[in-house]
């Protein structure tokens, strides 16, 4: 297993369109995560899963934001009709129940023009 | 709510040089504290990860330390190189109900000039 991977790592997009990332966590790891990341800023908590489980969503995730782990296995995040406040670096992590530490992806780049 | 501050911002040292960066978070209740290291518009690579009960944990030439009554740890890095040039985060999970989420600091730019 090569850790976490994410797809694709840089995204140009026009305000109002709609953009799908993939996320595909290390094999074992049942918990995952989506981070946002703006410039001089540290990242930023969006949502959580356990297995297929989506347990919280943090106030940042608007109505235009929605992620799925179908099977507990990859998850996607999907924005509906960007904004040019979307614009930012979208961290997925993954790592076990316990007092483990996160293992991060690359990340996805997102620009809205 | 937990608050994760790194001071300095920003550093700038010549190479071969020791150097300390720091981290201070509000809330002492925590299951770990993770450093990570992020080259620019790149994804974190994690550094050493300290779990409540350690004082510190060292790999190579860094070593991290861990003093959660104070609500401080410290990231030690020896003979610091070029390659070290990167931006440094901490982040604290958290005891509490939440406590699988990651509060991160915003990070300190590390500049180590040849």
């Amino acid at each position: 297993d090569t850790g976490v991977s994410q797809d694709p790592r840089h995204k140009i997009t026009k305000r109002g369109q709609n953009v799908t990332f993939r996320c595909d966590p290390i094999s074992e790891h049942n918990r995952l995560y989506w981070y946002r990341q703006t410039l001089g800023q540290g990242p930023e908590f969006l949502t959580y899963f356990q297995n297929e489980a989506q347990l919280e969503k943090s106030r940042l995730l608007s109505d235009r934001f929605s992620a799925e782990r179908p099977k507990g296995s990859f998850s996607t995040l999907e924005i509906q009709r960007t904004e040019q406040g979307d614009s930012a670096m979208y961290l997925c992590a993954s790592n076990e129940q316990g007092n483990y530490g996160y293992t991060f992806g690359s990340g996805t780049r997102l620009t809205v023009v | 709510k937990q608050e994760v501050t790194q001071i300095p911002a920003a550093l700038s040292v010549p190479e071969g040089e020791n150097l300390v960066l720091n981290c201070s978070f509000t809330d002492s209740a925590i299951y770990n504290l993770q450093w990570f290291r992020q080259d620019p518009g790149k994804g974190l690579t994690s550094l050493l990860l300290i779990q409540s009960s350690q004082r510190e944990q060292t790999s190579g030439r860094l070593n991290a330390s861990l003093d959660k009554s104070s609500g401080r740890s410290t990231l030690y890095i020896a003979a610091s190189q070029p390659g070290d040039s990167a931006t440094y985060l901490c982040a604290v999970r958290g005891s509490g109900g939440s406590n699988y989420k990651l509060t991160f600091g915003k990070g300190t730019l590390l500049t180590v000039n040849p």
